[in-house]
């Protein structure tokens, strides 16, 4: 079965500044997705980005993007221009194409944004 | 674009007791997916719902149960509860459960 791995429980950012989230995961598949969700105190899970396995070029979305190594089966988060609102639960997760559809999550890693 | 929409989203129930929970999917979505989320186990699939049948199935007990209409809307059934049942419970859907999930605020659930 596939594995997702964080090893932050906690983070904490200065406002405007930049951090960086670590995921690994591990997995026998060379098809799927790898996704990064917030999930602030409201507990919506909200979709920050997602990563085609098959792509090699890093997502980027705004002020979030991604550092993608396949090989190395890492998947990190960086937030750049940190605001308060950043400031929630974030999950790794990872979706296969091919062992049916759902994800698996690591087990988060709660950031803190200080004003 | 109405979201996801959980209901209940908070529920106190007996052991022993059964519990019913809805989720009812972006219109257009026909793929709906349950996760359970607690402290300790983190958040671990339950089962996914596409087009009125099961899918997928998560490693959860028989007393785990789902099932989902033909205008989409899922519910999931929770029979004989334990204390160990109490969680949140979120479910996502998405168009064709491979694309993009968008998640409900979900239902809180507290066994006593």
């Amino acid at each position: 079965a596939q594995t997702v791995t964080q090893s932050q429980p906690e983070m904490s950012v200065q406002e405007a500044e930049t951090v960086t989230l670590s995921c690994t995961y591990d997995t026998s598949e060379s098809d799927y997705y790898l996704f990064w969700y917030k999930q602030p105190p409201s507990r919506q899970m909200i979709l920050v980005i997602r990563q085609e396995a098959y792509k090699q070029q890093n997502a980027t979305e705004n002020r979030f993007s991604v550092n993608f190594q396949k090989a190395a089966k890492s998947f990190s988060l960086k937030i750049s221009d940190s605001q308060l609102g950043d400031a929630a639960m974030y999950f790794c997760a990872y979706r296969s194409l091919n062992t049916g559809n759902q994800f698996y999550f690591g087990t988060g890693t709660s950031l803190t944004v200080i004003p | 674009k109405a979201g996801v929409t959980q209901t209940p989203r908070y529920l106190i129930k007996t052991r022993g007791q059964q519990v019913t929970l809805s989720c009812s999917p972006i219109s257009g979505h026909r793929s709906v997916s349950w996760y359970q989320q607690t402290p300790g186990q983190g958040l671990q699939f339950l089962f996914e719902y596409f087009s009125e049948t099961q899918r997928n199935k998560g490693n959860f007990p028989g007393r785990f149960s789902g099932r989902q209409f033909s205008n989409s809307r899922s519910e999931m059934n929770v029979s004989t509860l334990e204390l160990g049942d109490s969680a949140l419970y979120l479910c996502a859907s998405s168009l064709d459960g491979v694309l993009r999930a968008f998640f409900g605020q979900g239902t809180r659930l507290t066994v006593v």
